[in-house]
């Protein structure tokens, strides 16, 4: 079946500090890859998507490239503030597939320090 | 920007009794999912909808019932809650596929729910 794995947090980082949170995936064909942020207290918001290999998803400086070849979508910014302290949930959804029924990772929490 | 909202967000409960959580939506989105969020499990798929009167169970729908009665609401049902449902329940809507934003899920706050 399908699964997605994430680097385990939580993840503590100054102000200003490069980030990296690993995923990988295990799945049949060419699913959808996506990266949602959930800040305390609220529900999961869309943070970026990729639907094809090679693709970048962007948003609000976060960045992700769907790799087939080593089955990844590392999430990455360059400069980290303290209003992204959030947990960050990596998913996919198969082909053809609602991303309603999307398989979600365990979640990475990060915590930014000024 | 609520075009989802659940209710109640907070419920205590005793073990054995009936809970009902709430999620309504005012986008007129097709498709509507009820997931629950427990620690080192993501979220998991409980039941969901994709029409009036039309829902399918999910990968954890045991000791869970659902019912849509209109396209706005969806409703989960515990019919008797045991201290293995205490959880934090997410309901989240999608568009019809080949609709504006298709493939992109709205999220509610969440209902957060005890049982003792």
């Amino acid at each position: 079946g399908n699964s997605v794995t994430q680097m385990e947090g939580p993840v503590t980082l100054s102000e200003e500090a490069f980030l990296t949170i690993n995923c990988t995936y295990t799945a049949t064909g060419y699913p959808s890859l996506f990266w949602y942020v959930q800040y305390p207290g609220e529900g999961l918001q869309l943070l970026l998507k990729a639907t094809k290999a090679d693709d970048k998803g962007s948003n609000k400086g976060f960045e992700a490239t769907y790799r087939k070849e080593t089955t990844s979508f590392h999430l990455e910014k360059g400069s980290v503030q303290v209003s992204d302290s959030a947990v960050y949930f990596c998913a996919l959804s198969p082909h053809n597939t609602n991303a309603g029924k999307s398989t979600f990772g365990d979640g990475t929490t990060l915590t930014v320090k000024p | 920007d609520a075009g989802i909202t659940q209710s109640p967000r907070h419920k205590v409960t005793e073990t054995g009794t009936p809970v009902t959580l709430r999620c309504h939506q005012t986008e007129n989105h097709r498709y509507m999912y009820w997931y629950r969020q427990d620690p080192g499990h993501g979220l998991r798929l409980i039941h969901y909808s994709y029409g009036v009167k039309d829902t399918d169970k999910g990968e954890v729908s045991d000791g869970y019932s659902v019912s849509r009665s209109k396209t706005e609401d969806f409703l989960l049902t515990l019919e008797s809650a045991t201290s293995s449902q205490t959880s934090v329940y997410f309901c989240a809507i999608e568009p019809g596929t080949g609709s504006s934003g298709a493939n992109v899920l709205t999220f509610g706050a969440g209902s957060r729910l005890t049982v003792l």
